[in-house]
């Protein structure tokens, strides 16, 4: 069975901040994604990661594929009160399934 | 509005009954999943579409859940004799087949048991 496990599962900062959060599996992915989800509606895409050792920036957000596919990050700088929400990391295997780690909730304090 | 669309978006029934819940995909979109989410929680995967054919169905899912895709487009989660712990947010996503696509989420389906 293919696990994502994401840690923290909490994290409480405040503005200004920098945080990571990691998305770890004992099994390889085709890509990993990471989506954000505000309370009441649906996860929204973030990125997209493909290839081993992949870095992807979106303004003050930096995604790394492990160079193995197994792991990813999301590190924010500088966070923000609107970065506030549920993170969710995401894997697809070979065969189309998609599965979710656990998220982390995300608190930034004025 | 061409999203995911979730109907109903909020359901309470009685333990013991049975409900449906309908998922309208993004046309085109031959791949279909259902989640179940609780508060602060990630979307665990029930089971996934390919087309009309339904490729994988979760373990932890019991013998009460069923879902459908009898034409390809819409599906149908079905759960019977519902219980307490089925109280949850359902959530239907669609993408296109090719690899690595993003997924498209409805607005889900919020579950109370009472």
């Amino acid at each position: 069975t293919q696990l994502l496990e994401q840690s923290p599962q909490f994290l409480s900062i405040q503005e200004g901040e920098n945080l990571t959060v990691y998305c770890n599996s004992s099994s390889v992915f085709s890509s990993l994604q990471w989506y954000r989800q505000e309370p009441g509606e649906g996860p929204v895409l973030l990125v997209t990661v493909v290839t081993g050792g992949e870095v992807k920036k979106l303004k003050r957000l930096t995604f790394q594929f492990g160079d193995a596919r197994k792991d990813s990050s999301l590190h924010i700088t500088a966070a923000q009160t609107g970065d506030t929400g549920l993170y969710l990391c995401a894997g697809h295997n070979q065969g189309g399934k998609l599965i979710f780690g656990q998220g982390t909730e995300l608190s930034v304090k004025p | 509005d061409t999203g995911v669309s979730q109907d109903p978006r909020h359901k309470i029934t009685k333990r013991g009954q049975n409900v449906t819940f309908r998922c309208d995909p993004i046309s085109e979109h031959n791949r279909l999943y259902w989640y179940r989410q609780t508060l602060g929680q990630g979307p665990e995967f029930l089971t996934y579409f390919q087309n009309e054919a339904q490729l994988e169905k979760s373990r932890l899912l019991s013998d009460r859940f069923s879902a459908e895709r009898p034409k390809g487009s819409f599906s149908t989660l079905e759960i019977q004799r519902t219980e307490q712990g089925d109280s949850a947010m359902y959530l239907c996503a669609s993408r296109p087949g090719t690899s690595n696509t993003e997924a498209f989420f409805g607005q889900g389906t919020r579950l109370t048991v009472v």
